[in-house]
């Protein structure tokens, strides 16, 4: 079963520029959720889409922005990217979950922006 | 914010058990506890995961003390593989915070 696919593996962008990220789950997996790695903040939540809405939502401004589609791959958006907003961008996939317990989250190898 | 700590680094030797405790002084009743770890230019993967009590499963045990205001990772045998860098997650309702991460370096 091939793992969660993310694309691109790296990237560079301008200040002020935009930038779309994908992210295709595995295989049956409706949960897609995002996140945000730099050495200084470390691993922070940007939010999570289940069956094309937004689930749960971490803290940060409005010009991080998600979306879902119908067959489950996800793709977030950067507006005005600014310089901190380099970092390793990561998703994540889940199956469904049973009873009361978490799943664990399924990690692609990520997205490396860098903001010049 | 909750706050959920970690050691910044730990050293080890091959064939030692290690013990990595996250404090997370704000869980609330229905959150859960996860560790994850991650390679360098890799996304983190699930080691194992727990509500109270404890947990083993064939790669690690986790303990969770009855305030559930800390957890413990142990890793029984470690190898030179198993150096990476070890993150806590205390998940639940609206609330998803990863630890400060636990560097691990295991020396032959």
């Amino acid at each position: 079963k091939a793992g969660v696919t993310q694309t691109p593996r790296y990237l560079i962008k301008t200040r002020g520029q935009q930038v779309t990220l994908s992210c295709s789950p595995i295989s049956g997996h409706r949960s897609v959720s995002w996140y945000q790695q730099t050495p200084g903040q470390g691993l922070q939540f940007l939010f999570e889409y289940f069956s094309e809405t937004q689930r749960n939502k971490g803290n940060f401004p409005g010009r991080f922005s998600g979306r879902q589609f119908s067959n489950s791959r996800s793709e977030m958006n950067v507006s005005t990217l600014e310089l901190g907003d380099s970092a390793l961008y990561l998703c994540a996939s889940s199956p469904p979950a049973t009873g009361q317990v978490n799943t664990e989250a399924f990690f692609g190898q990520g997205t490396r922006l860098t903001v010049v | 914010l909750a706050k959920t700590t970690q050691p910044i680094s730990m050293d080890s030797y091959e064939g030692q058990e290690v013990n990595i405790t996250c404090s997370h002084n704000n869980i609330a009743t229905n959150d859960y506890i996860t560790w994850y770890q991650q390679f360098p230019s890799q996304g983190p993967r699930f080691i194992i995961q727990g509500y109270k009590t404890k947990v083993t499963n064939e790669v690690a045990s986790l303990f969770i003390p009855a305030d559930r205001k800390s957890s413990t990772l142990s890793l029984p045998r470690v190898s030179l593989s198993d150096t990476a860098v070890y993150y806590c997650l205390v998940e639940g309702f609206q609330k998803l915070v990863f630890g400060t991460g636990t560097r691990l370096l295991v020396s032959p």
